[in-house]
């Protein structure tokens, strides 16, 4: 059973800090990840994609991967109120996305 | 990335009756899902929408219960039939278009947020 791990949360965090959410997945195969964002009420956001060992960033975002440890990561710096969503981690596997149950990010002012 | 819509946004259905959720996409696109997200779940991919052809069902759904149509590369839809309780869920088309970098990469449309009665 291939599986994409994540804790539910929630996450909180104070304003300015760094959110640390993290992604586990069963099938060594992959090649390919992603982390989307979901504000209540609305669809999931594409915001990071990563495809090699190592970190890859995005402004605010950095995207961390270790096949190896079969461990996906995804760093917030500065954290805002604004940051405050559930963030999936999804994992490609044969064309199709198989994502983990989302973690609850709460950032305090 | 594409830009996606879907109909109707929201609904409300008794029990038994069916009805079809309308993505339509702006471009072509190769790849179109539907997944579903109920309500404090993550998303499951119900099947994969293939243009011109029946679509590709994942384990534990089945066509007689959530048939799909997709005539052409920017059109497809979801038919939720025989509607219960158990299937008020959120429904989210999906399609894989290149992106950034030559990523192939999956955008969301904004969903259909279904109740059943």
């Amino acid at each position: 059973q291939k599986e994409v791990e994540q804790n539910s949360g929630p996450l909180s965090v104070p304003e300015g800090a760094i959110a640390s959410l993290n992604c586990t997945y069963s099938d060594r195969g992959s090649q390919s990840f992603f982390w989307y964002r979901q504000y209540s009420g609305k669809s999931p956001e594409l915001i990071m994609f990563i495809y090699s060992n190592g970190d890859k960033e995005d402004g605010r975002f950095t995207a961390q991967l270790n096949k190896a440890s079969q461990y996906v990561s995804l760093l917030i710096r500065d954290s805002q109120p604004s940051d405050s969503a559930t963030y999936l981690c999804a994992v490609k596997e044969g064309g199709k996305l198989i994502f983990g149950q989302g973690t609850e990010l709460s950032v305090k002012p | 990335s594409a830009v996606i819509s879907q109909k109707p946004s929201r609904d409300i259905c008794q029990r038994g009756t069916s009805l079809t959720i309308q993505c339509q996409v702006d471009s072509q696109v190769t790849m179109m899902f539907w997944y579903r997200q109920q309500p404090g779940q993550s998303l499951t991919l119900i099947a994969t929408a293939n243009q011109g052809s029946e679509a590709t069902y994942e384990s534990g759904f089945v066509i007689d219960k959530f048939p799909i149509s997709r005539p052409n590369l920017t059109f497809s839809t979801l038919t939720v039939s025989n509607m219960s309780p158990e299937d008020s869920s959120i429904y989210l088309c999906s399609v894989e278009s290149l992106g950034r970098a030559g990523s192939d990469t999956q955008y969301f449309g904004p969903g259909t947020r279904l109740t059943v009665l």
